[in-house]
């Protein structure tokens, strides 16, 4: 069964600095995908970001950027130039490859916090 | 942008109650998935469906669970007996076939079911 782990229940940055989520998970497979998602105070879902595990290089969607270290099934989330906004509860999740059971599987959440 | 809709947003329930949250998948979606969150955890899959079967469901997915895609939009999920326990937010999300493999779900806005 794959498990992923957030060990960081709650975080804090200064409004224009850099912050980095760790995430790492456990899994037997070599082919899977890798999410995070934000989830601010209203509670919606919402996509920040997606890794392949096939592919080597780093995703990067505006501000956000991951680090993904295939061996060592780690998975953190920087988010660089933070913003108010960016305040929210950030989930890592797994999905598998393939079509027939591809559920996501999240961490614990970090929450946090961008202070002005 | 396409959107998942779920209805209601909140739900009040007496225990023992049946209930049934209602959700819109984007349009050309073919797989759909429920997920819960009690307040304060992580999000945890419940139950996958495609081609009107279900695919997948969890532990959590016992005998006073079901799903239904009674037309060609709607997707829901029924509580039969609704205890305490089932207190949560419900979070639907959907994902089209056609999509590259790896596409990640889109979810809804979720349903804030609680019971009395």
């Amino acid at each position: 069964a794959q498990t992923v782990t957030q060990s960081q229940p709650e975080m804090s940055v200064q409004e224009a600095e850099t912050v980095t989520l760790s995430c790492t998970y456990d899994t037997s497979e070599n082919n899977y995908y890798l999410f995070w998602y934000k989830q601010p105070p209203s509670r919606q879902m919402i996509l920040v970001i997606r890794q392949e595990a096939y592919k080597q290089q780093n995703a990067t969607e505006n501000r956000f950027s991951v680090n993904f270290q295939k061996a060592a099934k780690s998975f953190s989330l920087k988010i660089s130039d933070s913003q108010l906004g960016d305040t929210a509860m950030y989930f890592c999740a797994f999905m598998k490859a393939g079509w027939a059971t591809n559920k996501l599987i999240f961490g614990t959440g970090t929450l946090l916090a961008v202070q002005p | 942008e396409p959107e998942v809709t779920q209805t209601p947003s909140h739900q009040v329930t007496q225990m023992g109650q049946e209930v049934i949250l209602r959700c819109v998948p984007i349009s050309n979606h073919l797989y759909f998935y429920w997920y819960r969150q009690i307040l304060g955890q992580k999000v945890e899959f419940l139950v996958s469906f495609y081609n009107n079967e279900i695919s997948e469901k969890s532990e959590i997915f016992d005998d006073q669970f079901s799903v239904e895609r009674p037309d060609g939009s709607n997707f829901t999920l029924k509580i039969r007996s609704t205890k305490l326990e089932d207190s949560a937010m419900y979070f639907c999300a959907s994902r089209g076939l056609k999509d590259r493999e790896g596409q990640p779900q889109h979810f809804g806005d979720g349903t804030r079911l609680s019971i009395l």
